[in-house]
């Protein structure tokens, strides 16, 4: 079975453009999260999807959106980019949003922002 | 607020030799626990988890964790390591049975000398 699948694996852009990253889910699993990875940070949390509802969202500008599919399949949306948006992107998918609930991870889209 | 802290930054131990990593956390009820491990251009795989129960959990990899509440602590242990245990480990918490965030400290980066 194929794992968390993201595409692209690494993307370069400029200031102000914008930018959509995807994240196709283990198959069964219909929750998706999406961290952002600052080099030399750890990941933080973006939003949550279940369902093809917002379920959670962090502490992140309007600037960022996101959307879930019928088929679970997600996108990550930024507007108007700015030079602190270069980092990975991290998508994950479980089975259900719950915490308890086991995590697993893509490989995560680079996103440099020149 | 809600917290994790790694304090080590970097950490260099020998092949075959005993490891732990630190880990503390701040938060107004015992979470669930985890740790997390990063290799190089890959997403993150769990290592274990702390829901319930025996404050001592076995993971994969040979990787054990204890949790003392008293201390806030969630320390990573190996008695002996591998050269393919070179990567960023990652401590993070998260709210008990709700479809919420996790929070991630910000990383451990294990090397190994040969």
């Amino acid at each position: 079975d194929a794992g968390v699948t993201q595409s692209p694996t690494h993307l370069i852009k400029t200031r102000g453009q914008h930018v959509t990253l995807r994240c196709s889910p283990i198959s069964g699993h219909k929750s998706v999260s999406w961290y952002q990875q600052v080099l030399g940070q750890g990941p933080q949390f973006i939003f949550q999807y279940y369902e093809k509802e917002e379920r959670g969202r962090g502490n992140f500008p309007d600037r960022f959106s996101a959307r879930q599919f019928p088929n679970y399949s997600s996108e990550l949306n930024v507007n108007a980019l700015l030079l602190g948006d270069s980092a990975l992107y991290l998508c994950a998918s479980s089975l259900r949003p719950q915490t308890n609930e086991k995590l697993f991870f893509g490989s995560g889209t680079q996103l440099s922002v020149l | 607020a809600q917290s994790v802290t790694q304090p080590d930054i970097h950490i260099t131990v020998s092949e075959g030799a005993s490891l732990e990593l630190r880990c503390n956390y701040s938060y107004g009820a015992t979470p669930y626990l985890f740790w997390y491990v990063q290799s190089p251009g890959q997403g993150l795989q769990l290592l274990l988890k702390y829901f319930s129960g025996d404050t001592l959990v076995q993971g994969i990899k040979g990787f054990e964790a204890e949790f003392k509440r008293s201390q806030s602590s969630f320390n990573l242990r190996k008695p002996s390591v591998h050269w393919s245990d070179a990567a960023e480990y990652f401590c993070a918490v998260a709210p008990r049975n709700s479809a919420s965030k996790i929070i991630f400290g910000s990383g451990t980066r294990l090397s190994i000398r040969p």
